[in-house]
């Protein structure tokens, strides 16, 4: 299995460009997560899906950011407009069952808004 | 105060010594996980566990669910264990809380 897969790597964008991340979970995964890592913060969830649906969304810090999971195989997270203090790197994890077997995370996302 | 309290926050050790590092929670949980962060960013999952011991290779983790404490030890402690340590639990939800972490280096 490839594990959890994230895309892009690194991205470097613009204050106020809309930003795109994207994650495909382990197959038969049925919940997925997205955090933020920052050095001040450490890592915040920010929100989470089981079976595609959105179960707790609070840890989204406001409406600039969305996410979606339209099937079991890939969810975005978008933030639109960007600012400086988004820079971060976005972790994407999956696992099953609920209680975290086979938690495994994604490489991550580092994003700079410039 | 955090939910979650590792201990310490940073670590300095010379290859082969032992090493351990405790997680203090103070919810009730159903799972705790260690999690292993390297420079350059991945996070692993070492070790899920809900009670007792669990072992692999030269890393050991253990829980006491009474007294609210995990640790997890290296053994024969390597220069390639030298990473953040994550303690994070699980507390009635599916969402798992994290401590700050342990910066682990360990020099030859």
């Amino acid at each position: 299995d490839a594990g959890v897969i994230q895309s892009p790597r690194h991205e470097v964008t613009e204050m106020g460009q809309e930003v795109t991340l994207r994650c495909k979970p382990i197959s038969g995964h049925d919940y997925l997560f997205w955090y933020r890592q920052t050095m001040m913060r450490g890592l915040e969830l920010l929100i989470y899906f089981n079976n595609n649906v959105p179960i707790d969304d609070s840890g989204m810090p406001e409406d600039r950011f969305s996410a979606k999971m339209p099937n079991a195989s890939f969810s975005t997270l978008k933030i639109q407009p960007s600012e400086p203090r988004d820079s971060a790197v976005y972790f994407c994890a999956s696992s099953f069952l609920g209680g975290g077997y086979g938690y495994t995370f994604g490489s991550g996302t580092r994003l700079t808004v410039v | 105060k955090n939910e979650v309290e590792q201990s310490p926050q940073n670590l300095t050790a010379q290859e082969g010594e032992f090493i351990t590092i405790n997680c203090s929670y103070s919810v009730g949980i159903s799972a705790l996980h260690w999690l292993q962060q390297h420079p350059g960013g991945g996070i692993v999952s070492l070790f899920m566990l809900s009670s007792g011991k669990k072992k692999h290779g030269r890393l050991i983790a253990t829980i006491n669910i009474q007294e609210k404490h995990s640790s997890l030890h290296i053994t024969a402690s390597h220069p390639r264990d030298s990473a953040v340590y994550i303690c994070a639990v699980y507390h009635n939800t599916d969402k798992l809380i994290f401590g700050t972490g342990t910066r682990l280096q360990v020099f030859p």
